[in-house]
């Protein structure tokens, strides 16, 4: 059984840093791209980042970039997301996401999803 | 504001079909065949009914249809039930470094 689990979030004051991490387990995590996807409160669902199988290919959502940082460890099977310079506005809840993807590198859909972690920035 | 736009809200009683629209443009939607829909009930994740536009994951009710004409995907739902009341989101890959998946704003559907 395919198994996502977020952890890392909490409260944060503006400015600061948080790093979340995502345990996976029940497939060959080296062999799928992942993602984070956001949602804050009573909101929709936005997407942050994407890291290749091997992390040799990174991209980040605009709002994103430039402050948070997402790698991998392929032998722990552990996705992470470095936040810093945290806003009011990166409050949701933050999803780590399998992704499928073509043999060109274009994502079609992402089939399983953690039950997320919580990011609050308030002073 | 979303990048795709879906209604806020949908209605139906047990039994009937609705369709949930998701526009979007010729770089996301319309460019390309890779339209997914999401189903998220209140405090969890969001699960995966559609993917390809119109391909239905195991385990997905056959209730459940996608289509695309353009730049505007729908999401069918036949047979209302009870369960199936919750937000449904439209996602579309979108081609750039920086917007390399977009989402609808989500559709809130209530089976009365």
């Amino acid at each position: 059984e395919v198994q996502l689990v977020e952890s890392g979030g909490g409260l944060v004051q503006p400015g600061g840093s948080l790093r979340l991490s995502c345990a996976a387990s029940g497939f060959t995590f080296s062999s799928y791209s992942m993602n984070w996807v956001r949602q804050a409160p009573g909101k929709g669902l936005e997407w942050v980042s994407y890291i290749s199988s091997s992390s040799s290919t990174i991209y980040y959502a605009d709002s994103v970039k430039g402050r948070f940082t997402i790698s991998r460890d392929n032998a722990k099977n552990s996705l992470y997301l470095q936040m810093n310079s945290l806003r009011a506005e990166d409050t949701a809840v933050y999803y780590c996401a399998r992704g499928h993807i073509t043999i060109f590198g274009v994502v079609t859909h992402f089939d399983y999803w953690g039950q997320g972690t919580l990011v609050t920035v308030s002073s | 504001q979303s990048a795709l736009t879906q209604p806020r809200s949908v209605s139906g009683s047990p039994g009937q079909s609705v369709t949930i629209s998701c526009t979007g443009t010729s770089s996301d939607v319309g460019g390309y065949n890779y339209v997914s829909w999401y189903q998220q009930h209140p405090g969890k994740a969001p699960k995966l009914m559609i993917y390809d536009v119109s391909k239905r994951p195991s385990g997905v009710p056959d209730r459940f249809s996608g289509s695309k004409s353009g730049n505007t995907a729908s999401l069918t739902i036949s047979g209302l039930q009870a369960e199936d009341e919750a937000d449904y989101y439209c996602c579309s890959y979108a081609g750039s470094y920086t917007k390399y998946v977009v989402f609808g704003g989500g559709t809130k559907l209530t089976v009365l």
